[in-house]
């Protein structure tokens, strides 16, 4: 299976501090997508990185990929109240995304 | 709003009764997968559509499920006989040529 595995499977963080949650796969990829889900909503795209990169950024957000050990890592960085929820990392070798189930983050006030 | 939305956004039904979900994509968007969640679990692909053709259907898709986009715009999901584990979210997504996967609010439903 391609599933993607996170770890840790819950988080718990000060506002502030960063989070860094980690993902492992089995096969090769195109590219690897994380997602969040705010409790009972869809989900949200947050970033893409294809499988030539290494490491990408958007706004507090840094991924890295590792395709030598099949394994991504998502930081957050200044986590906010709004950053609770879960984070999805979702392997890609054809056209379907194949989630694990998740790290659910929550972040203290 | 441009996003991919669903209908409806809850349901609740008998076991034995059907249901039917819609999903109307991101305009111009050719692509259109369903998913299902399951509580505490990530979402589980079950099909996906390029325009209006049905590519691949997952294992998960009984026979009591099937999926239509008539016109390659919109697509249903019609669950007959509904089982009491049935009960889940199901989850719309949409993309064109790019590799990223847009996801509507989903359909939650809950099947007494």
């Amino acid at each position: 299976s391609q599933q993607g595995e996170e770890d840790p499977q819950a988080l718990s963080i000060q506002e502030g501090e960063n989070a860094t949650m980690n993902c492992s796969y089995k096969t090769s990829i195109n590219n690897l997508q994380w997602y969040r889900q705010n409790s009972g909503r869809g989900l949200v795209h947050l970033i893409l990185i294809r499988s030539n990169e290494r490491e990408k950024h958007s706004g507090r957000l840094r991924v890295t990929l590792d395709t030598s050990k099949k394994s991504s890592s998502l930081l957050i960085t200044a986590s906010r109240a709004a950053d609770t929820a879960s984070y999805f990392c979702a392997p890609v070798n054809d056209y379907k995304l194949s989630f694990g189930a998740g790290t659910t983050v929550t972040v203290r006030a | 709003d441009t996003g991919v939305s669903q209908n409806p956004r809850h349901k609740i039904t008998k076991r034995g009764q059907n249901v039917t979900f819609r999903c109307d994509p991101i305009s111009e968007h050719n692509r259109l997968y369903w998913y299902r969640q399951t509580l505490g679990q990530g979402p589980e692909f079950l099909t996906y559509f390029q325009n209006e053709a049905q590519l691949e259907k997952s294992r998960l898709l009984s026979d009591r499920f099937s999926a239509e986009r008539p016109k390659g715009s919109f697509s249903t999901l019609e669950i007959q006989r509904t089982e009491q584990g049935d009960s889940a979210m199901y989850l719309c997504a949409s993309r064109s040529g790019s590799d990223t996967q847009y996801f509507g609010p989903g359909t939650r439903l809950t099947v007494l």
